[in-house]
C-alpha cells in the first residue's frame, strides 16, 4: 500500500521558537495533501488542504501566518508552526492524496508529530 | 451540533465477542463514509469505505451506512485482543473528510 513518512515523529521545543514538520508520500505522486490537528482523545480536525504548486486553503479559525504550509513538489509538503506556544502543543498528522477527481480518493495518513512546546 | 457524532467509550469487549461502533450524521451531502483504526500515537488506517447504503462485508469486519437514517456502523467479529485500538468514522462531501471523535475500543484476552 501506499505510504506516507513524516519527520520528526516528536519535537520537544521552546516558547518562541519555530518547528518546521515534513510530510513525505514515498512510493506515490501527492497532488492532494492535508494537515489535521489532534488533542488527546478528541477527533483528527483538518487545519489546511494543500495542493501543489499552489497556495494552501486553511479552515476556519487557523492562522495562516501561525501555521505556515508548502507544497513545492508532489511528494513532499511541509507544515512549519511559527512562534511555538504551549497552546499549539498537539499531534501533527499529514496525510495524502495520489489523484483528484469527482470520485472518493483514498488518503493515505502518515504516522503523526506529536509537538510539545515548553 | 457536531456534523458527525461518535461515543468516545471507552467499550470493552472479551475476546471472541461481536462489537458494534456507530455514528450518526446530520449533513446529508455525505457520499462516502470510511472506518479507520488509530493505534496509540499513530496515523489512522483506512479499514472500510462504503458508497451507497447497504453492508460491506471484509474478513472479520462489516460496514453497514442508513442513508435515510443518517447512521453508519463498523460490526467486528470474532474480535481479538489485537483489534484494540481507537476507531473513527469518516465522511466524505467534496473531497472533504469530516472525522467522528473516535471510539475507544479494548479486547480482553
Amino acid at each position: 500500500g501506499a505510504v506516507v513518512s513524516q519527520h520528526p515523529s516528536w519535537v520537544i521545543c521552546k516558547s518562541g521558537t519555530s518547528v518546521k514538520i515534513e510530510c513525505r508520500s514515498l512510493d506515490f505522486q501527492a497532488t492532494t495533501m492535508f494537515w489535521y490537528r489532534q488533542f488527546p482523545k478528541q477527533s483528527l480536525m483538518l487545519m489546511a488542504t494543500s495542493n501543489e504548486g499552489s497556495k494552501a486553503t486553511y479552515e476556519q479559525g487557523v492562522e495562516k501566518d501561525k501555521f505556515l504550509i508548502n507544497h513545492a513538489s508532489l511528494t513532499l509538503s511541509t507544515l512549519t508552526v511559527t512562534s511555538a506556544h504551549p497552546e499549539d502543543s498537539s499531534f501533527y498528522i499529514c496525510s495524502a492524496r495520489a489523484t483528484s477527481g469527482g470520485s472518493y480518493n483514498e488518503q493515505f495518513f502518515g504516522p503523526g508529530t506529536r509537538l510539545t512546546v515548553l | 451540533q457536531k456534523e458527525v457524532e461518535q461515543d468516545p467509550g471507552p467499550l470493552s469487549v472479551p475476546e471472541g465477542a461481536i462489537v458494534s461502533l456507530n455514528c450518526t450524521y446530520s449533513n446529508s451531502a455525505f457520499q462516502y463514509f470510511m472506518w479507520y483504526r488509530q493505534y496509540s500515537r499513530k496515523g489512522p488506517e483506512l479499514l472500510m469505505y462504503t458508497y451507497s447504503s447497504g453492508n460491506k462485508e471484509d474478513g472479520r469486519f462489516t460496514a453497514q451506512v442508513d442513508k435515510s437514517s443518517k447512521y453508519i456502523s463498523l460490526f467486528i467479529r470474532d474480535s481479538q485482543p489485537s483489534d484494540s485500538a481507537t476507531y473513527l468514522c469518516a465522511m466524505s462531501a467534496n473531497q472533504k473528510v469530516t472525522f467522528g471523535t473516535g471510539t475507544k475500543l479494548q479486547v480482553i484476552p
